[in-house]
């Protein structure tokens, strides 16, 4: 059972457009991360949102988390060839450990 | 650079082999987590320890199994290998819950 779905699997776009991909979960999570990863590399982290509702801008990036706790997502403005990567989203439960739930991801191209 | 390292980087071996993954934490990070990456079944947790103890759990078979050692590094052993075995194996580590950052993972092919 995937409990996190990120939509759309791939998404190929021209240098300069605006973008939105999403993570949807029928759980709860205590707080949800953003990563991106590039081929050869590990996920580096992009943003944690904790609160419902809360959203948060890394620079050309604005996440937000939904007011139950369940989705998020990522729009991204005027996207540029080094955005070009593979979007994870990953769910955290709370707890003592900090075991995550991570979607299968967005691979987005971004063609100059 | 995530100052996690991992060994080997790309590791061929064949179906029933037994193969162990390294990885060093973070200088200062007492947590250590391994991650499966398929294209099917995409990123995986498989295991935490912490300061040497296990932590938590996740989808990791019984023919898998792992350790930190004292100077916190750890192990992945990976044993009777099938087909189905080959990924990408990252580890991560943390402080402790915090932000965690990613090797560059190992890459493990099953012929």
């Amino acid at each position: 059972t995937q409990l996190l779905e990120q939509s759309p699997q791939f998404l190929s776009i021209q240098e300069g457009e605006n973008l939105t991909v999403y993570c949807n979960s029928s759980s709860v999570f205590s707080s949800l991360q953003w990563y991106r990863q590039e081929p050869g590399e590990g996920p580096v982290l992009l943003v944690t949102v904790v609160t419902g509702g809360e959203v948060k801008k890394l620079k050309r990036l604005t996440f937000q988390f939904g007011d139950a706790r369940k989705d998020s997502s990522l729009h991204i403005t005027a996207a540029q060839p080094g955005d070009t990567g593979l979007y994870l989203c990953a769910g955290e439960h709370g707890g003592s450990n900090y075991k995550l739930t991570f979607g299968k991801g967005t691979l987005l191209t971004v063609n100059p | 650079d995530s100052g996690v390292t991992q060994t080997p980087k790309h590791l061929i071996t064949a179906t029933g082999q037994r193969v162990t993954l390294r990885c060093s934490p973070r200088s200062g990070d007492l947590s250590v987590y391994w991650y499966q990456q398929s294209l099917d079944q995409g990123l995986q947790f498989l295991i935490q320890y912490y300061n040497g103890e296990e932590r938590a759990k996740g989808n990791i078979l019984e023919r898998f199994s792992a350790q930190q050692f004292p100077d916190l590094h750890s192990e992945l052993n990976l044993s009777s290998l099938e087909l189905g075995d080959s990924a990408l194996y990252f580890c991560a580590s943390s402080v402790d819950g915090d932000t965690i950052y990613f090797g560059e993972g190992s890459w493990l092919t099953v012929v």
